[in-house]
Formats: C-alpha cells, structure tokens, sequence
C-alpha cells in the first residue's frame, strides 16, 4: 500500500492567516493526490484534485502545489468556516490510501 | 448532480454480518463513467478505503478486508451494496458510499453520501 503522511496533526491558526499543510508519499503517485476538507458530523468534501486543481465552487483561497512525492495544501487567507479537518488522498493506484488527517482550529 | 445516500442497521452483533446500501440520485448507477465506492471513518479517526464496484460488476476490495467483503450492485434499483461478514468492534465506523469517476477529476471521490454510525456490539 502506498503511505501517505500528513503533517502537521493540528494546527491552530487566525482569521486571516495563511496556513499550509503537507503530505508525503512513500512513492510515487504521479500527481494523483486530492485534498478533502471535513466539518464535524459531515461527509468529507473535495477540495483539490489532481494536486492543484480547484473542485467546482471552492473558493480560490484554496490551492494545492506539488513536488515529486511532497504535496502542499495552502489557504490564503482564513475565514471562519475554513476551521475544519484537512485529508490528503491518494489515487493513484488501489488501495486508495489517505492521510491521517490535519485537525484546524481557532487560536 | 448525483446524490448518495447510505442506509441499514445501526447496530450489528460480533460475528454477524453488517450490510448496508446506497441508494444513488441524479443519475444512473450503470453509468459507465463511475466507481461505487465503500469508505469507511472509525470513531475520531481517518478514512479507510474499503472497495469499489463498476456496474459491469468489476470489483476491487481493500486487501485488508477482501476476505470477509462483498460488494455488489443492482442496476434495477439504482443501489449498489457492501456485505461484511464476521464484524467485530474494530468495524465501528461511520460507512459512507462514495462515487470515483474513471478519469474524472483525478480520480477523486466527487460525491459522498452523508455517512452512517454502525456500532458492533452484543
């Protein structure tokens, strides 16, 4: 299975600041890495695909870079409702492996 | 804009069977452009991938629960479906269905059911 690694754990952050958040492959993936945003008691929701490519109605504060099995999830700027838990995923090739998840909340 | 929805017993007994299904909307589960996916979230923790099946009934499962796991599909009803046999309280989890599109964005997990609590308890 390929291992995706996911840091940081958490992260506590501002309105108005901009965060990244990492993830690492133990191989490579080709650039199939998505990035999932998921609120309390909710589905996850798709945010990036393909690395850096912005789902459909997600705001463009959203983007997502790569390079060689390092991928990187930014938000420019913070609002509110940003304040969620962040998942890479992997699409490479089955299993479908994801990252153990970035918890970020309010400081 | 396809809508999934996950459904069956909340509860379910050690060495019992949990079987649920998703019943999809907004579009036909013989689409060929999708995978029906099982993925699963244990209790304040990440996402497990489970497996998927094609409306021609290719299935791929994770290896680490292909031996007790059977998915299917039933075109007629629009639903597709996810067996797991010999549970115990390490299968808790909240089981969401979610669509893969083949060769759409990146295949990523597009559309996702809200998710479903099945607790594994006597």
């Amino acid at each position: 299975d390929i291992q995706m690694t996911q840091s940081p754990s958490s992260l506590s952050a501002s309105v108005g600041d901009r965060v990244t958040i990492t993830c690492r492959a133990n191989q490579s993936i080709s650039g199939y890495l998505n990035w999932y945003q998921q609120k309390p008691g909710k589905a996850p929701d798709l945010l990036i695909y393909s690395a850096s490519r912005l789902q459909n109605g997600v705001p463009s504060r959203f983007s997502g870079s790569e390079s060689g099995t390092d991928f990187t999830l930014a938000i420019s700027s913070l609002q509110p409702e940003d304040f969620a838990n962040y998942y890479c995923q992997q699409s490479y090739i089955p299993p479908y492996t994801f990252g153990q998840g970035t918890k970020l909340d309010i400081k | 804009q396809l809508q999934l929805q996950e459904s069956g017993p909340g509860l379910v007994k050690p060495s019992q069977t949990l079987s649920l299904t998703c019943t999809v909307s907004g579009g036909p589960v013989s689409s060929a452009a999708y995978f029906w996916n099982w993925i699963r979230q244990h209790p304040e923790k990440g996402l497990e991938w489970i497996g998927y099946i094609h409306f021609t009934g290719n299935t791929y499962y994770n290896p680490s629960l292909k031996s007790r796991l059977t998915i299917s599909v039933d075109t007629s009803k629009n639903q597709f479906y996810l067996n797991l046999n010999s549970v115990t309280a390490a299968d808790t989890a909240v089981y969401y269905c979610a669509t893969r599109g083949i060769a759409l964005a990146g295949n990523s997990f597009q559309h996702w059911g809200q998710g479903t609590l099945v607790t594994v308890s006597s």
